[in-house]
């Protein structure tokens, strides 16, 4: 079935230190990827998306790469501060189930001063 | 006002009793969708409506659980005979756009 999940459930790194978050999906019809971040009492927050077709999508401070070959994703966050801590989902969608994002369980990051 | 509105954001309810869930999404998207999320979990699809119509519901959807969209802009969840699983945050989500979700803040059920 389909599923989306991450390899680590907490992350702690310092202030103003690369993150990088991984997520492994299984559903090869998968063709376009999202992160979201949410922070406490919050809804989650669109971060950045990837379709299929790129691997490797950047926005302000924030990268995202995809290898479809191992069905992998990551979301990489340059020079890491304390507003980025938050807990952060993958999620993806695909053809089949078009207008139904499916997440991951998450992880959450802690920002060291 | 920009964004996504659910009301109430919390709400405590008796086992068996009913309760409705308000959301107001961004005026131009004609998508909504609601989700559930427990402590720890990603959001869960739940139902998703194209303008009024309900085009998909989960199975996590029993047939406690009812959503309308009458006008195609505000949506309402109701769960009926509330049960201590039913204890979540009720997410909504609004988009124009394949994935594109602005959600909410969410409105967090206890049933005691």
């Amino acid at each position: 079935g389909e599923s989306v999940g991450l390899h680590l459930p907490t992350l702690s790194v310092q202030e103003g230190d690369n993150s990088i978050i991984n997520c492994a999906y299984s559903n090869s019809a998968s063709d376009y990827f999202i992160w979201y971040k949410q922070e406490s009492g919050k809804g989650p927050q669109f971060i950045i998306d990837i379709r299929s077709n790129m691997d490797k999508r950047q926005g302000q401070r924030v990268t995202v790469l995809l290898n479809k070959t191992v069905k992998h994703l990551s979301l990489q966050i340059a020079a890491t501060q304390p507003g980025d801590s938050a807990v952060y989902f993958c999620a993806e969608n695909s053809q089949t189930s078009y207008d139904k994002v499916i997440f991951g369980p998450g992880t959450s990051l802690s920002v060291i001063p | 006002d920009t964004g996504v509105s659910q009301n109430p954001r919390h709400k405590i309810t008796k086992r068996g009793q009913n309760v409705t869930f308000r959301c107001d999404p961004i005026s131009e998207h004609n998508r909504l969708y609601w989700y559930r999320q427990t402590l720890g979990q990603g959001p869960e699809f739940l139902t998703y409506f194209q303008n009024e119509a309900q085009l998909e519901k989960s199975r996590l959807l029993s047939d406690r659980f009812s959503a309308e969209r009458p006008k195609g802009s505000f949506s309402t969840l109701e769960i009926q005979r509330t049960e201590q699983g039913d204890s979540a945050m009720y997410l909504c989500a609004s988009s124009i756009h394949r994935g594109g979700y602005t959600f909410g803040s969410g409105t967090r059920l206890t049933v005691v």
